[in-house]
């Protein structure tokens, strides 16, 4: 069964630190990882796609790595800032399908304290 | 900030009423979604559309229909609204490359709350 899972399921920090997010798969074949950032109450917003033959994807403080073997991304958060806090959300997309089926996770939540 | 509008952002009805939940965008994009997502919870697929007069069902079954009548509006339509129903329902869009590299663009979602 496709599947992602992440962790931690929340997570609380102070402004200036540094965080990463973990996100494991099983979608088979792989075509594509995404993160995406949710803000409370609003759609989800793109921060990087990784496929198959990238490691790392960097967009400013947000960096994101990819092992394909282990089937295993981390989203890495620097300089954490109270903007950061919302749900960040792994979705990965096989490569099955002419529609490019979209899994996703439940996303960790994170709150960024000042 | 995707070009992908959402009406109304928050609703609450009575059972039995019928509701359409408005979705438009403005990037000319070919394929459209819905996904219902429950707090703390994964996003599901609900209804998509490769473009003008085609629609199909996602994983989740849901009562709802859409239509796609445009190439910029997507709406969803509960004929029969049930608490059951309450849920945040988001809408998105992408371009319609080949398989799953594209990337889809969400609207801000509509908060359903059915009494």
């Amino acid at each position: 069964k496709n599947q992602v899972e992440q962790s931690p399921q929340s997570l609380i920090i102070l402004e200036g630190k540094n965080c990463t997010l973990q996100c494991n798969y099983t979608v088979s074949p792989f075509s594509n990882l995404r993160w995406y950032k949710q803000d409370t109450g609003r759609g989800p917003v793109s921060l990087t796609i990784m496929t198959f033959s990238e490691n790392t994807k960097s967009n400013g403080r947000y960096t994101a790595t990819l092992d394909a073997d282990t089937k295993q991304s981390s989203l890495h958060i620097t300089a954490s800032q109270l903007s950061d806090s919302a749900s960040y959300i792994c979705v990965v997309s096989d490569r099955g399908s002419t529609l490019g089926r979209l899994y996703f996770g439940r996303g960790t939540q994170l709150t960024v304290w000042p | 900030e995707a070009d992908i509008y959402q009406t109304p952002r928050y609703l609450v009805i009575g059972t039995g009423k019928k509701i359409t939940l408005e979705c438009s965008q403005t990037m000319g994009h070919d394929k459209m979604y819905w996904y219902q997502q429950d707090p703390g919870m994964e996003l599901h697929l609900i209804h998509y559309s490769y473009g003008v007069n085609s629609t199909e069902k996602g994983d989740l079954s849901s009562e709802s229909t859409v239509s796609r009548i445009r190439t910029e509006h997507f709406p969803l339509t509960l004929e029969s609204a049930r608490p059951s129903h309450t849920s945040q329902y988001l809408c998105a869009s992408s371009e319609g490359t080949s398989g799953g590299t594209d990337t889809q663009y969400f609207g801000p979602g509509t908060r359903l709350t059915v009494l």
